[in-house]
């Protein structure tokens, strides 16, 4: 089983450019979610998404949109890149709004904005 | 607002030792609360969950926590730490929807 997929792995950006990063699951999950991790403070929700067609803020919004393209796809996007943004993503899902069941991880998209 | 505490940057316990891991939370209503596990450039893995009964709760690779509602903490336990537990422990609350997790506790086990 995959999983939860993120895509790249790896990205350096500059200043001020764009690029979406991807997020597809393949168990049939409701909800999805978008976090962000730096040193010393843990995974900071940005984004989730409760079911298909639904998205609303998380704790660090700014800078960032997600578009929820299906069930299975939850897409990150930052319009323009600032080096504030350096972190590690992780996307990850649940079945029912993680109330009562497990979030699962993607292994991560580490991207560095020069 | 909901939201968890590790009061422990670092956990430093010798092989075989018992091991603890603190956290608090502070949520509104009934709490659902997790711990995750994070080895080196990897995702996140779910060890345990508490959502209703009884207030100790086992899970993965010998792991269990314990839920105080009068003291409003989850502490993680192992009774008998090993090297490979060595790794980054994650507290995490989930409330309307939203799953939030505490700062993080790296856990060192020396042989």
């Amino acid at each position: 089983n995959a999983g939860v997929t993120q895509t790249p792995k790896f990205q350096v950006l500059k200043t001020g450019q764009s690029m979406t990063l991807q997020c597809a699951q393949d168990m049939n999950h409701n909800s999805m979610y978008w976090y962000r991790q730096d040193p010393g403070m843990g995974l900071r929700l940005i984004y989730y998404s409760a079911s298909e067609g639904t998205t609303d803020k998380g704790e660090v919004p700014n800078g960032y949109n997600v578009s929820r393209l299906n069930k299975r796809e939850f897409s990150l996007r930052l319009e323009s890149a600032a080096p504030s943004q350096t972190s590690v993503y992780f996307c990850a899902s649940s079945e029912m709004g993680g109330q009562n069941t497990e979030a699962f991880f993607g292994q991560g998209t580490r991207l560095t904005v020069v | 607002a909901q939201s968890v505490a590790q009061p422990e940057d670092q956990v430093n316990v010798a092989e075989g030792n018992p091991l603890t891991v603190k956290c608090t939370y502070s949520v509104s209503g009934n709490p659902y609360l997790f711990w995750y596990v994070q080895y080196p450039n990897r995702g996140l893995q779910f060890l345990l969950k508490y959502i209703t009964g009884d207030n100790l709760v086992k899970g993965s690779y010998g792991f269990e926590a314990e839920f105080n509602k009068s003291q409003t903490s989850f502490h993680l336990k192992k009774p008998s730490a090993l090297v490979s537990d060595s790794a980054l422990y994650f507290c995490a609350v989930v409330s309307w929807g939203k799953l939030q997790f505490g700062a993080g506790t790296q856990v060192v086990v020396t042989p």
